[in-house]
């Protein structure tokens, strides 16, 4: 079946400029989550939804990160004002449902933002 | 100490070597442990999963020391196609699941040459 897809792959802006970035979770996935990864680093966790709500947000870097995920389903990842900073690969996964230890997460192939 | 710390490598090793990844954690809480495996330019991918005291798949081996907080991952007889990077990760929710946040180490580069 269809896995977890992202878009846009790729996004240039520059520095000061709004970026939404999309996360389509596989079907039937009840949880979702949203990681960054920098170069030469291992994912690290930004939120969590469980259904509509945001279970756990405390990985936002700041008030300029701001996701939603308003039908349980679609997330969209939303930053203001971008910074050269936020430069990163950021990745989406989803699971079945968040509870249980046989749990897995299955990550997109995330989008690549580059700020100018 | 940070959450999850691995030795960043890079390991090189000839095909049909035996090499082995070390990863130590601080939440003593955690109950499953987890390597991924990431391609160059490419989402992770579940390796393996670890609840008990290790977990054996074909040429890979996770083995996991609760007292010491240490897990590891042993590749037999390496083959091209396993050079990647494997992702030590251990879950940061609440009790120790999987339950939301997964914590990720920093990765371990392996590259196997002909």
């Amino acid at each position: 079946g269809a896995g977890v897809s992202q878009t846009p792959s790729n996004k240039v802006t520059e520095k000061g400029k709004y970026v939404e970035l999309r996360c389509d979770p596989i079907s039937g996935h009840t949880a979702l989550y949203w990681y960054r990864q920098s170069l030469g680093q291992g994912p690290e966790f930004l939120i969590y939804f469980q259904g509509t709500g945001a279970a756990d947000d405390s990985g936002l870097p700041n008030d300029r990160f701001f996701a939603v995920r308003p039908e349980g389903s679609v997330s969209t990842l939303k930053i203001q004002r971008t910074e050269r900073g936020d430069s990163a690969v950021y990745l989406c996964a989803s699971s079945l449902s968040p509870a249980g230890l046989t749990d897995t997460q299955y990550f997109g192939p995330g989008t690549r933002l580059t700020v100018l | 100490r940070k959450e999850v710390e691995q030795d960043p490598g890079p390991f090189n090793v000839p095909e049909g070597a035996t090499v082995a990844f070390n990863c130590t954690y601080s939440n003593s809480a955690s109950q499953s442990f987890f390597w991924y495996r990431q391609d160059c330019r490419k989402e992770p991918k579940l390796l393996m999963s670890v609840y008990s005291s290790g977990n054996e798949d074909g040429r890979f081996t996770a083995q996991l020391n609760r007292a010491s907080q240490y897990i590891s991952l042993l590749i037999r007889d390496s083959k091209l196609s396993d050079s990647a990077t494997y992702l030590c990760v251990v879950p940061s929710g609440a009790g120790g699941t999987s339950y939301g946040k997964l914590t990720f180490g920093q990765g371990t580069i392996l590259t196997v040459h002909p």
